[in-house]
């Protein structure tokens, strides 16, 4: 088995600030994503990766900046923070190779920007 | 593109009633399709999958038949128990690209 942590597990940040969240996995999946949450709107993705120094964007990566330093990390940058935002940010990854695969979630990063 | 429509947004029901949240899909492709479940704090979780016409998937008590014809893949259980309350998400697969799309999620509250 493995397990996806997730740092930290309750951001709070000011408006206009740059805030970083970051996601470890000891699985040894080559695929890792970053998902927001808002309440009621189900899961967004922001961005994924499929290894090491890739990045491709999802649907929601306006205002996000993604880095996938190695394998087994992947972070998460808000660019500029929006006052009286609020969401749970999940990071997922999934195994490598197969179409069909499902994908593995950390616990989550709950931001809320004042 | 590719989306999944669940109908319910909240569904209330008390131990031992029969579950259905209703699932339909849009999509190009022939694409796999997936329930999570999450509960309060947690991630979602992998509850099952299937990946072809007329496949069931199952687990802990909770199945779905994937419907082509209906582009259909409604969760059911016979009984359900307070431990089910969790927010239900049914997901689409996307072969190409390794993405996987999910509805809006179906809270399920259970009273004993």
């Amino acid at each position: 088995g493995g397990i996806i942590t997730q740092t930290p597990k309750f951001l709070i940040g000011q408006e206009g600030q740059k805030l970083t969240l970051k996601c470890q996995q000891n699985f040894n999946h080559d695929t890792m994503y970053w998902y927001r949450q808002d309440s009621g709107k189900g899961l967004r993705l922001i961005y994924y990766s499929i290894t090491e120094n890739d990045l491709q964007k999802g649907d929601l990566s306006e205002g996000y900046d993604a880095s996938r330093e190695k394998k087994s990390s992947f972070s998460l940058t808000v660019t500029s923070a929006q006052k009286n935002e609020m969401a749970v940010f999940l990071c997922a990854s999934s195994i490598p190779g197969q179409d069909y695969a499902e994908q593995f979630f950390g616990p989550g990063t709950r931001l809320t920007v004042l | 593109g590719d989306s999944v429509t669940q109908t319910e947004g909240q569904v209330a029901l008390s131990e031992e009633d029969f579950l259905t949240i209703h699932c339909n899909y849009s999509a190009s492709g022939y694409p796999a399709l997936f329930w999570y479940v999450q509960y309060p704090g947690e991630g979602p979780q992998f509850l099952f999958r299937a990946s072809r016409d007329k496949e069931k998937g199952s687990s802990r008590g909770f199945e779905a038949t994937y419907d082509k014809g209906t582009t259909s893949f409604h969760l059911r259980k016979a009984s359900v128990q307070e431990s089910d309350s969790a927010v239900y998400y049914c997901a689409l697969g996307d072969p190409s690209n390794n993405r996987i799309f999910f509805g809006d999620g179906t809270q399920l509250v259970v009273k004993p």
